[in-house]
């Protein structure tokens, strides 16, 4: 069966420091991998896609950046951190662009003070 | 472009109660997928149901329910005897090829009180 990972489930990052949180899938391969936002408890938004390794598709200009570096991994980095980054970061798979449901990762919680 | 709207904000019943999740949505397209998710307090969204937009039977799984009504652009959720362990948001969300992206609702967030 499938398995997706994120770690750390909780962050607290000073403004300005670099970010970087992880994801890993485990039980398939050439998944479509996501990382979505939400803010205040509602609302995901969608911040960057990924069909395959080094291919990433950013949806939202921002101060963060997305990495595919092995197929079943994806990165969320950024240089340095805002206020507004704080937030519940998701990391979801799926087997095609959208059309067949997403699969959603435990999450992390990031605090920017 | 497409949108989700879960007009209900916050939901509270009491166990075994029923409960109707509102969800409109809208698109051009004529293909297109609808899909519901649970957040319960610990985060992680959950899958519940995926309906493409030629199927519009009503489906039945337990104590869930789910009306997809094209006429009227709604998918619509129903909890039936509801039980505290219920309580999370519920979000309803929609993929369509001319978006290619899924996009959801704000979420109902529901409380079942014992």
């Amino acid at each position: 069966s499938q398995t997706i990972h994120q770690w750390p489930a909780t962050l607290v990052q000073p403004v300005g420091s670099p970010l970087s949180l992880e994801c890993t899938v485990e039980g398939t391969s050439n998944p479509n991998l996501y990382w979505y936002r939400q803010a205040a408890g509602r609302g995901l938004q969608l911040l960057f896609y990924s069909v395959g390794i080094g291919q990433i598709s950013s949806e939202v200009p921002q101060n963060l950046s997305a990495s595919r570096p092995q197929d079943r991994q994806f990165i969320l980095s950024s240089k340095k951190l805002l206020l507004s980054d704080s937030g519940f970061y998701l990391c979801a798979w799926s087997t095609d662009r959208g059309y067949n449901e997403q699969f959603f990762g435990p999450g992390t919680r990031l605090t920017v003070l | 472009a497409q949108k989700v709207t879960q007009a209900q904000t916050e939901i509270s019943v009491v166990e075994k109660e029923d409960v109707t999740l509102d969800c409109v949505y809208e698109t051009r397209d004529t293909t297109y997928y609808l899909f519901w998710y649970k957040q319960p307090p610990s985060g992680e969204l959950v899958f519940l149901i995926r309906r493409n937009s030629f199927d519009e039977q009503n489906e039945i799984s337990g104590r869930y329910s789910w009306n997809f009504q094209k006429s009227t652009s709604s998918f619509n959720f129903t909890i039936t005897a509801s039980q505290v362990v219920d309580s999370a948001v519920y979000f309803c969300a929609l993929y369509s090829g001319s978006a290619r992206q899924l996009t959801f609702g704000s979420g109902t967030q529901l409380t079942v009180l014992p």
